[in-house]
C-alpha cells in the first residue's frame, strides 16, 4: 500500500504567519490523485482540497496546494484563527485508499 | 445541507459484534458511494470499505472477512457490521460520502463527526 507520511507532527504558527505542510508517499501517486482534509476538534472533517490542487467548494483561497509524484504540499497563505486543526492527506491513485498520519497546526 | 450521524453502542465485548448506523439527513441515501473510515487512538486513519447497493461493496483486504455494509434506504441509513472485535478495534468510526464527480474520485466530500466505539470486557 502507498505509505503517505506527514510533516511535520505539529506545526506552532501564529494568525497572520504561513503556513506550510508536507504529505510525502511511499509510492508515486498516481495522476495526483491526493486529497487534504481540515479537521477540527468535535466536528466532522472537512474537504479542502483534490487532485492535489484543486480547491473543494467554498474553500478560501488562502489555501494552496501543490506537488506530484511522492510529495505534496498544503500551503495556508496567512492563518486565520479558525485554520488551527489537524490536516490530513489521503491518497486515492492506489488501492487502498490510504491516510497520514496528520499535522496539527497550533497557536 | 446534507449531514451524517453515526450512532451506535460506545462499548462492545471482545469477540463480539460491532454495528454502527450512520443516518443522512437532507440529502437521498441513493445513487451514492459510502464508506466508513476509522481512527484508532492516537494513530491515522484508516479506510474499511464502501457500500453502493447490494453486489457492489469492497471492503480492505485486512477486515474483509470480519466486515459487512449495507443501506436501508426506506430509513436513509447505512450501516457497519464488525465481527468478532478486539481491542485493535477501539477507534472512531466516520462514516462519509465518496465525492460525485466520477469513479475515479475515490475521496470523501462529507464525513460525519465519527463514534468512538471500545472494545473491552
Amino acid at each position: 500500500e502507498n505509505v503517505l507520511t506527514q510533516s511535520p507532527g505539529t506545526l506552532s504558527l501564529s494568525p497572520g504567519e504561513r503556513a506550510t505542510l508536507s504529505c510525502r508517499a511511499s509510492q508515486s501517486v498516481n495522476s495526483n490523485y491526493l486529497a487534504w482534509y481540515q479537521r477540527k476538534p468535535g466536528q466532522a472533517p472537512r474537504l479542502l482540497m483534490f487532485g492535489a490542487s484543486s480547491r473543494a467548494t467554498g474553500i478560501p483561497d488562502r489555501f494552496s496546494g501543490s506537488g506530484s509524484g511522492t510529495d505534496f504540499t498544503l500551503t495556508i497563505s496567512r492563518l486565520e484563527p479558525e485554520d488551527f486543526a489537524v490536516y490530513y492527506c489521503q491518497q486515492y491513485g492506489s488501492s487502498p485508499l490510504t491516510f497520514g498520519g496528520g499535522t496539527k497546526v497550533e497557536i | 445541507q446534507v449531514q451524517l450521524q453515526e450512532s451506535g453502542p460506545g462499548l462492545v465485548k471482545p469477540s463480539e459484534t460491532l454495528s454502527l448506523t450512520c443516518t443522512v439527513s437532507g440529502g437521498s441515501i441513493s445513487n451514492n458511494y459510502w464508506s466508513w473510515i476509522r481512527q484508532p487512538p492516537g494513530k491515522g486513519l484508516e479506510y474499511i470499505g464502501y457500500f453502493y447497493d447490494i453486489g457492489n461493496t469492497n471492503y480492505i483486504p485486512s477486515l474483509k472477512s470480519r466486515v459487512t455494509m449495507s443501506v436501508d434506504t426506506s430509513k436513509n441509513q447505512f450501516s457497519l457490521t464488525l465481527t468478532s472485535v478486539t481491542a485493535a478495534d477501539t477507534a472512531v468510526y466516520h462514516c462519509a460520502r465518496k465525492a460525485s464527480s466520477g469513479w475515479s474520485s475515490w475521496y470523501f466530500d462529507l464525513w460525519g463527526r465519527g463514534t468512538l466505539v471500545t472494545v473491552s470486557s
